[in-house]
């Protein structure tokens, strides 16, 4: 059964650090990972994919970086912003079971001080 | 183009009343998921569809129903409220594109059980 262990579970920095998030998973054998985010009392908005095949995804300040031999995933932040402050999850899809389902992490949460 | 909208966003019920939670998708999405957050943990799949009038359960599927009678529309049942199952519900909705972002997260219904 695969899991996914996000740490740390909660995580507070001054404005403008660069920082990292990180994920594990237990099954290397995965279709693709995948960063969300959620504002407090909010649905879950998709940051970035990355499929089984590839190492990394870039968007904007963020680069989340895939080694499926190892199980683990980080997401980087580049100099950090308030608004950046939310709860970020990772998600792996294990390979096609008719279905795409997500096993999530517990999530961690960040806080960016001004 | 709502994307995934949930209906109703919160409900308070009392213990053994019964609920049914809608989720609706303006995508055309084939697949269709009912997750639900507990605090310090992160979203376990209940029941998913991989189309209309098809049903399969997920993870945590005890004490719920789903129902999948048009392809917009995923219900979810409570039949008989439990405390434990007080908790944050997700709806998602995907295309059978494997490539693609995967799912789109609807708002939530937060659920009180008494």
């Amino acid at each position: 059964k695969q899991e996914v262990t996000q740490i740390p579970a909660a995580l507070s920095v001054p404005e403008g650090e660069n920082l990292v998030l990180n994920c594990s998973f237990t099954d290397s054998a995965i279709y693709n990972l995948q960063w969300f985010r959620q504002d407090p009392g909010k649905g879950l908005t998709s940051l970035l994919l990355i499929q089984s095949s590839q190492r990394e995804q870039t968007s904007g300040r963020l680069n989340a970086s895939l080694d499926k031999s190892s199980g683990r995933s980080t997401l980087y932040i580049a100099a950090s912003q308030p608004g950046d402050s939310a709860t970020y999850l990772c998600a792996v899809m294990s390979l096609p079971q008719g279905a795409q389902k997500l096993v999530f992490g517990q999530g961690t949460r960040l806080t960016i001080n001004p | 183009n709502a994307g995934v909208t949930q209906t109703p966003k919160f409900r308070v019920l009392k213990t053994g009343q019964s609920m049914t939670l809608l989720c609706a998708q303006d995508m055309n999405h084939e697949y269709m998921y009912w997750y639900r957050q507990d605090p310090g943990m992160g979203l376990r799949l209940i029941h998913y569809s991989v189309g209309e009038g098809t049903t399969a359960k997920g993870e945590v599927p005890d004490g719920y129903n789903v129902s999948r009678l048009k392809k917009q529309n995923f219900l979810l049942g409570l039949e008989s409220a439990a405390p434990s199952q007080t908790s944050v519900y997700f709806c998602a909705s995907s295309s059978r594109d494997r490539g693609g972002p995967t799912q789109y997260f609807g708002p939530g219904t937060r659920l009180l059980v008494l």
